[in-house]
């Protein structure tokens, strides 16, 4: 069954620094987003991503934050200073569009980020 | 802002026993899911429903999704171990975002 991928599983990182993760959506979807869950807390939105731009964002996506697709399976989240609070489990998930109209997505198994 | 809010938070009972998790809403979706989530891993789905009063079966759970749209049960018929896990509930609110809900860790005792 096809699945998302993602890599690193996970990263430690020093408060300030930049950090990438990567993400390889199903072949055959066309959306992209980003979730991340603080330990403890619920899955939050990030992002989504359409025909190479941003469809839509959260609060929580200031300038920090920035996504990009390099080539055409790559999909990308980058957190250009790391902060403590960002530490958590950031997932990407892939969607095609469904012919009932909902959103239904696939999730990767997420990558830890701990900033110390 | 639309908020999913899951109850109860934690459930623990005995093996074979049934339960139900419900989900509510004070705004309308345009579509709800279901996802379990085990530890360090990402949400798996288990349902979609799309129209007012559906009810989806799948194995021993059955999925409700209320007239109004505005809620969703799961409800799980002779729990058992395997059923422990994260349960959430999603969804849309008319726009490209998938909001989850607060969750229900349940627990089965064996």
């Amino acid at each position: 069954e096809p699945e998302v991928t993602q890599t690193p599983s996970h990263q430690v990182t020093q408060m300030g620094q930049e950090v990438i993760l990567r993400c390889v959506p199903i072949s055959n979807h066309l959306y992209f987003y980003w979730y991340r869950q603080i330990l403890g807390q619920k899955v939050e939105f990030l992002v989504s991503f359409y025909n190479n731009e941003i469809s839509e964002k959260s609060e929580i996506f200031d300038d920090q934050f920035s996504v990009e697709r390099p080539d055409g399976s790559n999909f990308t989240l980058k957190i250009r200073s790391t902060k403590l609070e960002d530490s958590a489990m950031y997932f990407c998930a892939s969607r095609r569009l469904t012919g009932t109209g909902a959103n239904v997505l696939t999730f990767g198994a997420g990558s830890r980020l701990t900033v110390l | 802002t639309q908020l999913l809010e899951q109850s109860p938070q934690f459930l623990s009972i005995q093996e074979g026993e049934n339960l139900t998790v419900y989900c509510n809403s004070s705004s309308v979706f345009s579509s709800l899911q279901w996802y379990r989530q085990e530890p360090g891993e990402g949400p798996v789905l288990l349902v979609t429903v799309v129209t007012g009063g559906e009810v989806k079966k799948l194995k021993r759970l059955t999925f409700q999704f209320g007239d109004a749209r505005k809620d969703s049960s799961l409800h799980i018929t002779a729990a058992q171990p395997g059923d422990t896990g994260l349960y959430l509930c999603a969804a849309n609110f008319g726009n490209e975002k998938l909001t989850f809900g607060t969750g229900t860790r349940l627990t089965i005792i064996p």
